[in-house]
């Protein structure tokens, strides 16, 4: 079956940057896309961006160009996020999730908590 | 990039139905038939319910349906019960190389 393991909670300072992985297994890597969706405390879910892990082509979302970064490494089926110049408004759950063709995202990863403060 | 519009809330009894509303734009909604639902239980990931406006994931219980007329998706809950009462989000595919995809504002469904 298809699992999205995401790595842990972390603690940023303003400035900062923060690095999430996640770890794909149960299906073929290269053969969706994934997902990236961030949610605030208390709010809704926003769309950061998506890549290609078959041909590492991305596509990010306008809020997040310029600050976010995404990359996969096929070798170990593995998807990352790379956010810079955190700002306190970035405190938020972050989650992978995998995408099909008809943008749909059906497996998601259990979330990491990051958490911007001085 | 604007949210989808969902109402904040929406209530029912057990047995009951209810249906949630998800409005967008002819540029989104109203183009595409690439409207998605998820649910999302308190702390936990958002599930897959129905994608491509009116399909099911597989084993997915056929008491959730989904439909659209024009700029407006929506997500029909039949036979209420506890377990449904969760937040829920539509999203939908844009077209815009700026901002390819959006969710909906959320709605918390409570089963009276």
């Amino acid at each position: 079956q298809v699992h999205l393991v995401q790595s842990g909670a972390e603690v940023k300072k303003p400035g900062a940057s923060v690095k999430v992985s996640c770890k794909a297994s149960g299906y073929t890597f290269t053969g969706y896309y994934m997902h990236w969706v961030r949610q605030a405390p208390g709010q809704g879910l926003e769309w950061m961006g998506r890549i290609n892990p078959n041909t590492g082509d991305t596509n990010y979302a306008q809020m997040f160009q310029g600050r976010v970064t995404m990359t996969r490494d096929t070798s170990i089926s593995t998807a990352y996020m790379d956010l810079s110049r955190l700002r306190s408004d970035d405190t938020a759950v972050y989650y992978c999730a995998r995408g099909s063709s008809s943008w749909d995202l059906d497996y998601w990863g259990q979330g990491t908590l990051v958490t911007v403060s001085s | 990039q604007s949210a989808l519009t969902q109402p904040a809330s929406v209530s029912g009894s057990p047995g009951q139905s209810i249906t949630i509303s998800c409005t967008g734009t002819s540029s989104d909604v109203g183009t595409y038939n690439l409207v998605s639902w998820y649910q999302q239980h308190p702390g936990k990931a958002p599930k897959l319910m129905i994608y491509e406006v009116t399909k099911r994931p597989s084993g997915l219980s056929d008491r959730f349906s989904g439909s659209k007329s024009g700029n407006t998706a929506s997500l029909t809950i039949s036979g209420l019960q506890a377990e449904v009462e969760a937040d829920y989000y539509c999203s939908s595919y844009t077209g815009r190389i700026t901002f390819p995809y959006v969710f909906g504002t959320g709605t918390k469904v409570t089963v009276l």
